[in-house]
């Protein structure tokens, strides 16, 4: 199975810290990257999506930066705060398929 | 209106068992996946099923298998239930591949 891999595993800020999760795939013919955010005991909701002819996104205090030539993306979080402790997952597909995949996820706590 | 919704919310059963998830989308999607969330927050694809075409993750054991009446419903059955069957399965659905994918609340399932 095709891998995205995400690091870190965890993630601990300061309120108004800007964390940063990175993602990094292997397979080119990826060509959607959606982020997803995850609350204890609820589903995974999309956050931001990026596709390969941008390099970065930007929604309200999400950013989502990638680099084609490098295979890797990331997402920031602007002046974090607790309620945006979560999961977070990255994710890719690829033309025509309908398996996509997941990153193993980032616990972020952001601290008051 | 609950976009994706899963029945049960909680299921404990005894190792053997056979037992099943229902899934319904009232968003008129033309695709639908099945995902397993492990203890460690790991999100595996199982199944997806776009347009009548059931696309398997080859690493599921044909222990499971899904059902689909129709395109607003999938199910999910599981034979012979083992100890390692226990997490928390997930209904989606998305319009697309490069779209949107909808998460149920998830299906948290304990076999004794």
């Amino acid at each position: 199975q095709q891998q995205v891999k995400q690091s870190p595993q965890s993630l601990i800020v300061q309120k108004g810290g800007i964390p940063i999760i990175n993602c990094a795939y292997e397979n080119t013919a990826f060509d959607y990257f959606p982020w997803y955010q995850q609350f204890p005991g609820k589903g995974p909701a999309l956050l931001i999506a990026i596709r390969p002819d941008v390099s970065e996104k930007k929604e309200g205090r999400f950013t989502i930066s990638f680099n084609k030539s490098a295979k890797q993306f990331s997402l920031h979080i602007m002046d974090s705060q607790p309620g945006d402790s979560a999961t977070y997952f990255c994710a890719a597909s690829s033309g025509g398929s309908y398996i996509p995949t997941f990153g193993r996820g980032t616990s972020l706590i952001v601290h008051p | 209106d609950t976009a994706v919704s899963q029945t049960p919310k909680y299921l404990v059963t005894q190792m053997g068992n056979d037992k099943s998830i229902k899934c319904e989308q009232n968003l008129g999607h033309d695709t639908m996946y099945w995902y397993k969330q492990d203890s460690k927050k790991f999100l595996k694809i199982m199944f997806s099923y776009n347009n009548k075409e059931l696309i398997i993750n080859e690493t599921v054991p044909n222990r499971f298998s899904p059902k689909s009446p129709d395109k607003a419903h999938l199910n999910l059955h599981i034979n012979s239930l083992e100890l390692g069957d226990s997490a928390v399965y997930f209904c989606a659905s998305s319009r697309n591949w490069d779209t949107e994918a909808f998460f149920g609340q998830g299906t948290r399932l304990t076999v004794v």
